[in-house]
């Protein structure tokens, strides 16, 4: 089965609005971490926020948020007043700690800025 | 403050000819290191990923090999590139730990086209 599932391809967004990136994961260990990193066209990678598998509240980083639901196992990123630098690809990433040495990344979501 | 070398930047070689990618890793001790290829468009797939001297996990059999030779160096190497071996390579480092926050960091990149 897949670790992380990104079923969004890609998505538009207008410039200022807000926009959702869906991530769901899939893990039997109750301690993991989730990641979410932006990919510009240049090719960086750039990570963006982190949500512990114990955290009592949402993680939030400037115009980042993770919205996450651990019952239903989903870490999904929103992104508040788009700006047309957010235009990227965006990877939903996890660690497990029974076996952290490995990083599992979804497909990644293309997410286009609309001026 | 940590920094995560790749060179070179870009890389335009013949089908056939051999590959040395190196990746090296400053400011900290002990890194994990990791391979990861990217085709055009795609997520990552991790190649490799070391957790110390000589200690290398293949993830995908195919025609590259990883070495580590020295604590921060990672070499990722082909002795015939193929065709499929073009893409984007992208090295990474985390530490050797599971705390809150611990999160993989990437270098630039080297993009690879074989011909």
């Amino acid at each position: 089965a897949q670790k992380i599932t990104q079923t969004q391809p890609g998505m538009f967004v207008q410039e200022k609005e807000a926009v959702t990136l869906d991530c769901t994961y899939d893990t039997s260990d109750p301690s993991y971490g989730l990641f979410w990193y932006k990919q510009p066209s240049s090719g960086e990678m750039i990570f963006l926020i982190y949500q512990g598998s114990y955290d009592q509240q949402n993680a939030t980083e400037g115009r980042y948020s993770l919205n996450f639901q651990k019952a239903r196992k989903s870490a999904n990123l929103v992104i508040s007043a788009s700006q047309l630098g957010d235009s990227a690809m965006y990877f939903c990433a996890m660690r497990e700690r029974n076996n952290f040495n490995k990083f599992y990344f979804g497909s990644g979501t293309k997410l286009n800025v609309k001026p | 403050s940590q920094t995560i070398h790749q060179w070179p930047a870009t890389l335009v070689q013949p089908v056939g000819s051999p590959l040395s990618l190196e990746c090296t890793v400053e400011g900290t001790s002990n890194p994990n290191l990791y391979w990861y290829r990217q085709a055009a468009g795609r997520g990552l797939q991790l190649l490799f990923y070391s957790v110390g001297i000589g200690q290398i996990s293949s993830e995908v059999p195919q025609n590259l090999s990883a070495s580590r030779p020295q604590d921060r160096q990672f070499i990722l190497s082909s002795k015939k590139l193929l065709l499929s071996d073009s893409g984007f390579y992208l090295c990474a480092w985390s530490a050797d730990s599971f705390t809150s926050t611990d999160t993989q960091y990437f270098g630039p990149g080297t993009r690879l086209t074989v011909l």
